[in-house]
């Protein structure tokens, strides 16, 4: 079965350092991705996908992910991050029957 | 683009009683429409996919006479929680994929208290 992992419950960052969020997914062939971000009490934001091509994506606020097949992994990345980030951070994956799979997420805290 | 829409964005109800949550796209035909539910602090669980015109398709343990899902138009999905009970309260999140897109947008989601 198709399953996304995030191995990271909560991460805590001080504002201004980069940022790496892991995930893995467990698919057998080439999944869509996608990360969305949630801040409390709120709806999902889509933060960037990748569906095929080049392998680094760009996505808002300063985001960017990478698709490593040999790894099984879309890693989400900041150069650096900025108090407004913290929320909760969902990477999922679509199987290809319509529906999302989501991890678990993780919480990212910004440290002064 | 791609704005989806629910109300109400909070009810607080009482046992026994029917809520409806609607959601909307703002800006694009959907033909498919997600209902999750989310407890506090976990992940989104997917309750059911609905598309335009058709019966809705219900995820493993999700009671589809509890929740009646309607997706009546292009643009507009309801979930009614009927005779709702204290362990219905929730986090009820809806997304909507256009027309030949994979890429599904959330609603800002609607708490649900029942008392």
């Amino acid at each position: 079965a198709q399953s996304v992992t995030q191995p990271d419950i909560h991460i805590t960052v001080s504002e201004g350092a980069s940022l790496e969020l892991r995930c893995n997914y467990s698919y057998g062939a080439t999944p869509y991705l996608f990360w969305y971000v949630q801040s409390p009490g709120q709806g999902l934001q889509l933060l960037l996908k990748y569906f095929s091509g080049d392998t680094l994506v760009q996505g808002i606020k300063g985001f960017e992910a990478e698709f490593k097949r040999s790894q099984s992994s879309f890693n989400l990345r900041k150069p650096s991050v900025h108090w407004s980030d913290a929320a909760e951070y969902f990477c999922a994956v679509n199987t290809g029957f319509q529906k999302l799979v989501f991890g678990t997420g993780t919480r990212l805290l910004v440290s002064p | 683009g791609a704005v989806v829409s629910q109300h109400p964005s909070w009810v607080i109800c009482k046992s026994g009683t029917s809520v409806k949550i609607e959601c909307r796209s703002l800006d694009f035909q959907a033909t498919t429409m997600f209902w999750y539910r989310q407890f506090p602090k976990q992940s989104l669980m997917l309750m059911a996919t609905s598309n335009e015109g058709s019966k809705a398709t219900y995820e493993q343990g999700v009671e589809k006479d509890k929740f009646l899902i309607n997706h009546a138009s292009l643009t507009l999905s309801t979930l009614t929680v009927t005779s709702a009970h204290p362990e219905d309260s929730s986090f009820y999140i809806c997304s909507a994929r256009a027309i030949a897109q994979e890429t599904q947008y959330f609603g800002p989601g609607t708490r649900l208290l029942v008392l």
